[in-house]
């Protein structure tokens, strides 16, 4: 059964760095072919992609936001950590984490995602 | 930057049929994009539906399906159900990021 769960601090102030973590059971990120993303949804807005890394330690970023991100791996704990730069209000959103499998190009598993709100 | 089009909004009658599309700025939507459509009702996560243009999950309803037409991806939901009333989100692939496009609000009325 695979589930992704992730977590963080549901407030962070202005310039501050945010850190996500993505617990995630039922699959490793060590099988070739498993990748994990981070997508985040401002209140009412639609999705946005954020980053990517995949099994073989290959990372990929959404080009408006590349200087922000750093997405890592732990794999012996079965962590997705994801770092974001210099907060601003307009950051606001809830955070997901899903799996990938390169075989199919799918996003099967969702977390449930978290909440981050961004102000002084 | 790349943008995908999707319908803000479309409303339908319960039992009815519509087609949800997905546009890419870079061109004609083929199946090297990989596109994916997600189902997302107030409240929770996003929920995967189709992907790799036309393939469902084994919890996919068998009313839904996705193609390719006039270049660009498809959502077709028949025999539409009170219960299919939810926001839709396609997602394409670009060679390394993904983009999601803005998403279209289904009512079933």
């Amino acid at each position: 059964q695979v589930t992704l769960r992730e977590s963080g601090p549901a407030l962070v102030k202005p310039t501050q760095t945010l850190t996500l973590t993505c617990n995630f059971s039922g699959f490793s990120l060590s099988t070739n072919g498993m990748c994990v993303s981070w997508i985040r949804q401002p209140p009412g807005k639609a999705l946005e992609w954020l980053a990517r890394i995949d099994w073989d330690d290959d990372k990929y970023y959404t080009s408006s936001l590349k200087s922000r991100l750093t997405i890592s791996k732990d794999t012996s704990k079965n962590q997705v950590v994801l770092t974001m730069t210099n907060m601003d209000p307009a950051d606001t959103a809830t955070y997901y984490c899903a799996r990938i499998r390169t075989a199919f190009w799918d996003y099967d598993y969702w977390g449930q995602g978290t909440l981050v709100t961004v102000s002084s | 930057q790349t943008v995908v089009t999707q319908e803000p909004s479309l409303t339908v009658s319960p039992g009815g049929t519509v087609t949800l599309t997905c546009a890419s700025s870079t061109g004609a939507v083929t199946s090297g994009y990989y596109p994916s459509w997600f189902q997302q009702k107030p409240g929770q996560a996003p929920r995967a539906l189709i992907y790799n243009t036309s393939h469902k999950y084994s919890w996919t309803p068998a009313r839904f399906s996705g193609s390719l037409l006039g270049g660009k991806a498809a959502l077709t939901l028949s025999g539409l159900q009170p219960e299919d009333e939810a926001e839709y989100y396609c997602l394409l692939f670009y060679g390394g990021p993904w983009v999601f496009g803005g998403g279209t609000k289904l009512t079933v009325l």
